[in-house]
């Protein structure tokens, strides 16, 4: 089945030691997206690729950024994490145009100690 | 910045009572969506309204989008406990333009 997939579901890191997201796709969606979720909040979109053209969110920290060596595959790289980071990150992908429907991963669920 | 506002918050319901939930904007819009996110889980799409006056169908979920395209409802009839999770609405002002989400609202069933 075509999917996104995120790994890993759970990752723990320490206070300001950089750590990495991986999303891959098998969909062939030109748009992939970073979504940061809190709890019982919406996710919060962080950045997009358009195909290779990498579109970041305003109040987008610069702590966070983003890879796509490719279509099927997207990194989040968070610098340096703060307590504040703790969140779900969520990838998500479309097809087409950036109002189409997301296909969403699981998610990693980021602990920071 | 535009926003979507959603409500309810929460809503509690006994098993069997029906539930609804709204989503209103100051914009008109260009298309709206549905996702039903279940606890620990991840956002799943449920449906796309793009049409003024649209209204869709699926089994106990019937989905509206309003006249003048500002605002759609999400009813769900007879709730089972597996309709338990919280759903989002998600709109857009032009296809060139990001989704935006409402805050969302949790379905709670009353044991």
């Amino acid at each position: 089945d075509a999917m996104v997939i995120q790994n890993p579901r759970y990752q723990v890191t320490q206070f300001g030691k950089p750590v990495t997201l991986s999303c891959s796709q098998t969909l062939n969606h030109n748009v992939m997206y970073w979504y940061q979720q809190k709890s019982s909040q919406a996710p919060k979109l962080l950045f997009h690729y358009y195909d290779k053209d990498f579109n970041n969110e305003a109040d987008t920290p610069d702590n966070f950024q983003s890879r796509r060596p490719n279509t099927s595959f997207c990194f989040l790289d968070i610098r340096s994490p703060g307590l504040g980071d703790a969140a779900m990150y969520l990838c998500a992908t479309s097809g087409g145009r950036l109002n189409s429907p997301l296909h969403f991963g699981n998610g990693t669920r980021l602990t920071v100690t | 910045g535009q926003q979507v506002m959603q409500i309810p918050q929460y809503q509690h319901v006994q098993e069997g009572e029906d539930f609804t939930t709204y989503c209103n904007s100051s914009t008109t819009l260009s298309n709206i969506q549905w996702y039903k996110q279940r606890p620990g889980g991840h956002p799943v799409f449920l449906i796309q309204l793009v049409k003024s006056g649209e209204v869709k169908k699926q089994k106990r979920l019937t989905f509206q989008f309003g006249e003048a395209k500002k605002n759609s409802s999400l009813h769900i009839t007879a709730t089972q406990t597996t309709d338990v999770g919280t759903y989002f609405c998600a709109a857009s002002m032009d296809s060139n333009y990001q989704l935006i989400w409402g805050a969302g609202t949790k379905l709670i069933i009353k044991p």
